[in-house]
């Protein structure tokens, strides 16, 4: 069964470092979300990307965020200058329309020190 | 904003009782999914409803979604242990895409 897939599983950086967090899509959805989770806290949408643009993003991706589509299967997260806070799980998910059911990576976790 | 509700937060059963879970907003959704998470991994989809009314069985658990479309249970049969785990609901509301998570529900069914 086709699945979305997430490298690395886990990362450690220093604050105020870049970090490219990386996401295969399901092959034939065209939809792509990031989402994060802070430990302990509900999953959070960060941003929704179609036909190469960013669709809708919430109040978190802020300037320090961005996402890409470098070729035809991958869909990136960068975070350019990385803060304590941004520590979290980070999901992927796709959806072959944009109403239609999402469906979820395994997840990034990432860790600021 | 939207707000979505779970309840129970923590639920901790024997093995064999049946339970049901719930979910409410206080806005419409446009569709309404189930997942499952263990820990340090992905939400896992259990299920998506779309219509008011509509009831979906997934072996030994049963999804309502309201006939407002403002809510959703999710009833289990005779738990089992492998049940355990954190049920998360999330909604899209209106024509957007993005997903509004609750803060899950944990399920701990004893042996």
């Amino acid at each position: 069964e086709p699945e979305v897939t997430q490298t690395p599983s886990h990362q450690v950086t220093q604050m105020g470092q870049e970090v490219i967090l990386r996401c295969v899509p399901i092959s034939n959805h065209l939809y792509f979300y990031w989402y994060r989770q802070i430990l302990g806290q509900k999953v959070e949408f960060l941003v929704s990307f179609y036909n190469n643009e960013i669709s809708e993003k919430s109040e978190i991706f802020d300037d320090q965020f961005s996402v890409e589509r470098p070729d035809g299967s991958n869909f990136t997260l960068k975070i350019r200058s990385t803060k304590l806070e941004d520590s979290a799980m980070y999901f992927c998910a796709s959806s072959s329309d944009s109403q239609e059911t999402q469906y979820f990576g395994p997840g990034t976790r990432l860790l600021v020190l | 904003t939207q707000l979505l509700e779970q309840s129970p937060q923590f639920l901790s059963i024997q093995e064999g009782e049946n339970l049901t879970v719930y979910c409410n907003s206080s806005s419409v959704f446009s569709s309404l999914q189930w997942y499952r998470q263990e820990p340090g991994e992905g939400p896992v989809l259990l299920v998506t409803v779309v219509t008011g009314g509509e009831v979906k069985k997934l072996k030994r658990l049963t999804f309502q979604f309201g006939d407002a479309r403002k809510d959703s249970s999710l009833h289990i049969t005779a738990a089992q242990p492998g049940d355990t785990g954190l049920y998360l609901c999330a909604g899209v509301y209106g024509a957007n895409s993005k997903l509004t998570f609750g803060k899950g529900i944990t399920l701990s069914v004893r042996p």
